[in-house]
């Protein structure tokens, strides 16, 4: 069974920063592409960032610049290095699982519980 | 990047209606058109892939239909557990964006 469990989130200032984890398991993690999706309170979803298997990495440009996609497959676990924080970067951010390994703009069949980051003073 | 617009924002209906509700993408997308279901504090739920495919698990009185910039996402005969809000997203081009929801709401 595809499990994937986000940690991380929490309290901080505007400009501070914060490392989002994602630990994966029941598939070959090595073997996939996979994403971050955001969502703000009461609204919609947004992509954030996604890695492919090649590490190749790509962001929305609300993010370029400031956030930092990684992965680690000895771990299974994907990371979101978030720097430079903003209040409108409050959402619950979400780890997605790709169904191929060759791109991170796909459906998402398999979705983490979500973690909870929230921007304020 | 492709915008995608959902149609209605929200609806009211009730247990045994058929719903429908619609996506529009700003440019063709072929089928590379997704619908989800969240229902609140749980993460999304994916429903039809490529426009038409049924996820597994997924009842089959949902349904999906639709190419090039137009959409559909149809439930037929709504059961109580499928209030909720629905959202569409496009995979055509990075990033894939989604619409912005239509809540489904008890009549």
């Amino acid at each position: 069974e595809v499990q994937l469990l986000e940690s991380g989130g929490g309290l901080v200032q505007p400009g501070g920063s914060l490392r989002l984890s994602c630990a994966a398991s029941g598939f070959t993690f090595s073997s996939y592409a996979m994403s971050w999706v955001r969502q703000a309170p009461g609204k919609g979803l947004e992509w954030v960032s996604g890695i492919l298997v090649s590490g190749n990495t790509f962001y929305a440009d609300s993010v370029k610049g400031r956030f930092t996609i990684s992965r680690d497959n000895s771990k299974n676990t994907l990371y979101l290095q978030m720097n430079s924080l903003r209040a409108e970067d409050t959402a619950v951010f979400y780890c997605t699982k790709s169904p191929t390994q060759a791109t991170v703009t796909a459906y998402y069949a398999y979705w983490g519980q979500g973690t909870l980051v929230t921007v304020s003073s | 990047d492709i915008q995608v617009t959902q149609s209605p924002s929200s609806l009211s209906a009730s247990v045994g209606d058929r719903v429908t509700i619609t996506c529009r993408a700003s440019q063709s997308i072929s089928s590379y058109l997704h619908w989800y279901q969240q229902k609140p504090g749980k993460a999304p739920k994916l429903l039809i892939y490529a426009a038409s495919n049924l996820q597994s698990g997924v009842p089959s009185r949902f349904s999906g239909s639709g190419s090039g910039t137009h959409f559909t996402l149809t439930i037929i005969s709504l059961q109580p557990e499928d209030f909720a809000t629905y959202y569409c997203q496009q995979s055509y081009s990075t990033p894939g964006t989604f619409g912005q929801g239509t809540k489904v709401e008890i009549k």
